[in-house]
């Protein structure tokens, strides 16, 4: 059984550029959630979708945003790059139901660098 | 507002000296405990999740258990493929709407064995 895919595994961007990045969860999660990870940090929420609707939203700004598409696959985009936005982004899949069980498992990131 | 704490931050045992890991928590209305290892540059890797007070699960070397205000990863005769960063995270009350399917992470526990 296929893992939770992320790409690409590095992008290095200059200040003031937007980047976009790509999350394919297991088959037949309908949770997709986003975690930003810094050594100062740890790891912190961003969002979660579900059946392409955006369920939950952690406190990071505006230039933060995300979709979820039809198929489950989700996509990250960070406007107006500022060089703390340097981090590892995580992308975590679900089942998403309230019911039974709840484990989300991680792709092994996209490694961002702001120049 | 849920709060991980865990501890120590880092952790150094010889092969074989046994430990424990700890993650103390709050929140309101916990729904799951989620246990998860990572290497460096890679995503965290599911372990354990625990859903009620004096629940344990293990896996190999790992046991995992939940208190109503903490949990503890147990390290049995732990060898060097061992080491990683071991992270806690907590999932609160899922409501009638299926949301609130984020993780709130501790900032991790350094484990480093030694041969």
């Amino acid at each position: 059984k296929a893992g939770v895919t992320q790409t690409p595994r590095y992008l290095i961007k200059t200040r003031g550029q937007q980047v976009t990045l790509s999350c394919s969860p297991i088959s037949g999660h309908r949770s997709v959630s986003w975690y930003q990870q810094t050594p100062g940090q740890g790891l912190q929420f961003l969002f979660e979708y579900f059946s392409e609707t955006q369920r939950n939203k952690g406190n990071f700004p505006g230039r933060f945003s995300g979709r979820q598409f039809s198929n489950s696959r989700s996509e990250m985009n960070v406007s107006t790059l500022e060089l703390g936005d340097s981090a590892l982004y995580l992308c975590a899949s679900s089942l998403g139901q309230p019911w039974g069980n709840t484990e989300a498992f991680f792709g092994q990131g996209t490694r961002l660098t702001v120049v | 507002e849920d709060q991980v704490t865990q501890s120590p931050e880092a952790l150094r045992l010889q092969e074989g000296e046994s430990s424990s890991l700890n993650c103390s928590y709050t929140v309101s209305g916990l729904r799951g405990l989620f246990w998860y290892r990572q290497d460096p540059g890679k995503g965290p890797e599911f372990l354990f999740t625990l859903y009620s007070a004096g629940e344990e699960k293990e896996k190999e070397r790992l046991k995992a258990t939940l208190t109503k205000k903490e949990s503890f990863l147990h390290i049995t005769a732990p060898k060097p493929e061992d080491s990683a960063t071991y992270l806690c995270a907590v999932q609160a009350e899922i409501n009638s709407g299926g949301s609130n399917y984020k993780l709130t992470f501790g900032k991790g526990t350094l484990l480093t064995v030694n041969p």
